[in-house]
Order: C-alpha cells, then sequence, then structure tokens
C-alpha cells in the first residue's frame, strides 16, 4: 500500500530540548515535503526536497532543519523547539506533478 | 502560484450532488488546477485534478470554464463521510502546494 509515515503522530517537549520528526514513504518519490497547519493560517510549507541531497526552504522555514539523505526519508529537525512551534505538521511526497501524498500528521506541543 | 477564491463553507444533503466552486482569475496557461480534501485534523487526500478539460474519476468530477479562470468539483452523490474541508489550488506542480482556507462542507442526513 502507498503511504507516507510519520512518527510520532503525537508529542509533548519542552523548550529547547532538540527533537525530530521522522517522515518516510515507499513510492520511491524524489519529491518531498513538510507543512505546517495553524489554526485560521491553513497548510504553509516549511521545507521541500527534489531529490536525495536536494533540499530548500519553503514559506515558513525559520527555527527548522530537514535533511534527505536516502530518498524514502525526509525527517524534520526542531534544533531548539519554541511555544510558537506548537502545530500540525504533515510529511507529503509526490512525484511532481498529480497526485501528492500526505501522512497522517504529527501534533506538537512545545511547553 | 494563482490564488484562489472559494466560499467558506457550503451545506449539502446526503444522497445530492455537491458542486463546490473556485475561482482562479489569475491563473497562467500551465498551472494545473488541483482539488484536495482533509477530513478533520488528517492528512489532506488528493481528489482530481485538470489542465483545461474536464476530469472525471471514481471520487468527484472537475469541470474547468473555458477560460480557466474558475472551476466547479462535483461530488455526485455526497455521503456522510464527504463532511470535510475542500481546498481548490492551482501550480504549475505538486512539489509546492499553497492550501488557502478552503471551502467547509457539511453533509446532513
Amino acid at each position: 500500500e502507498a503511504q507516507v509515515t510519520q512518527n510520532p503522530r503525537y508529542l509533548i517537549t519542552v523548550t529547547g530540548k532538540k527533537l525530530t520528526v521522522t517522515c518516510s514513504q515507499n513510492m520511491n518519490h524524489e519529491y518531498m515535503s513538510w507543512y505546517r497547519q495553524d489554526p485560521g493560517l491553513g497548510l504553509r510549507q516549511i521545507y521541500y526536497s527534489m531529490n536525495v541531497e536536494v533540499t530548500d526552504k519553503g514559506d515558513v522555514p525559520e527555527g527548522y532543519k530537514v535533511s534527505r539523505k536516502e530518498k524514502r526519508n525526509f525527517p524534520l529537525i526542531l534544533e531548539s523547539p519554541s511555544p510558537n512551534q506548537t502545530s500540525l505538521y504533515f510529511c507529503a511526497s509526490n512525484t511532481g506533478t498529480g497526485e501528492a501524498f500526505f501522512g497522517q500528521g504529527t501534533r506538537l506541543t512545545v511547553v | 502560484d494563482a490564488k484562489t477564491t472559494q466560499p467558506t463553507s457550503m451545506d449539502c444533503a446526503e444522497g445530492r450532488a455537491a458542486n463546490l466552486p473556485c475561482n482562479h482569475s489569475t491563473i497562467s496557461g500551465n498551472e494545473y488546477v488541483y482539488w484536495y480534501r482533509q477530513i478533520h485534523s488528517q492528512g489532506p487526500q488528493y481528489i482530481i485534478h485538470g489542465l483545461k478539460n474536464n476530469e472525471t474519476n471514481e471520487m468527484a468530477s472537475l469541470i474547468i470554464t473555458e477560460d480557466r479562470k474558475s472551476s466547479t468539483l462535483i461530488l455526485p452523490h455526497a455521503t456522510l463521510r464527504d463532511t470535510a474541508v475542500y481546498y481548490c489550488i492551482v501550480s504549475y506542480n505538486t512539489d509546492k502546494l499553497i492550501f488557502g482556507t478552503g471551502t467547509r462542507l457539511q453533509v446532513f442526513p
């Protein structure tokens, strides 16, 4: 089954404690992205990757890092989380045109 | 990427067709029209996309006007499970999708 898997689904952490949200896809897609969703603001792109070792900033990249060492994985790294990064996060993968597949989301709370 | 305008909310009776409009008057010649939906706080789900011609799949139909400045997503027989937020997006590709606030569709019994 084609899928994008994010982990964890829920996470509560404290300000400043580094964390990583993992994302993996099994469709051999070249493109992967991270979005965050906040009430009233919709989904906004954080970072995207066009292939292994190729990444670029989206609309709201501040405070986040990503890496793409393998085609299937695209982890999102928060080096020093802050309360304004409390949000619902989605990973997506796609071929570049047509259908994009989204993960089930990671609800992050930073206290 | 072009901006889209959608109604904030719509209602539809179960079993009836749901017609969701979208205006994209500044769309460029090679930008596609994509429709996604989000049920509660789940990940967005792809529905359909098109460039110029009308499209149909097992979920829905997409009608694009000849001037491409607007489109309509049609769910032919809405069910309670179709209650969701529907997003109309115009883009050259799917590596960057700009989601607006969408249309909240409520299907009632």
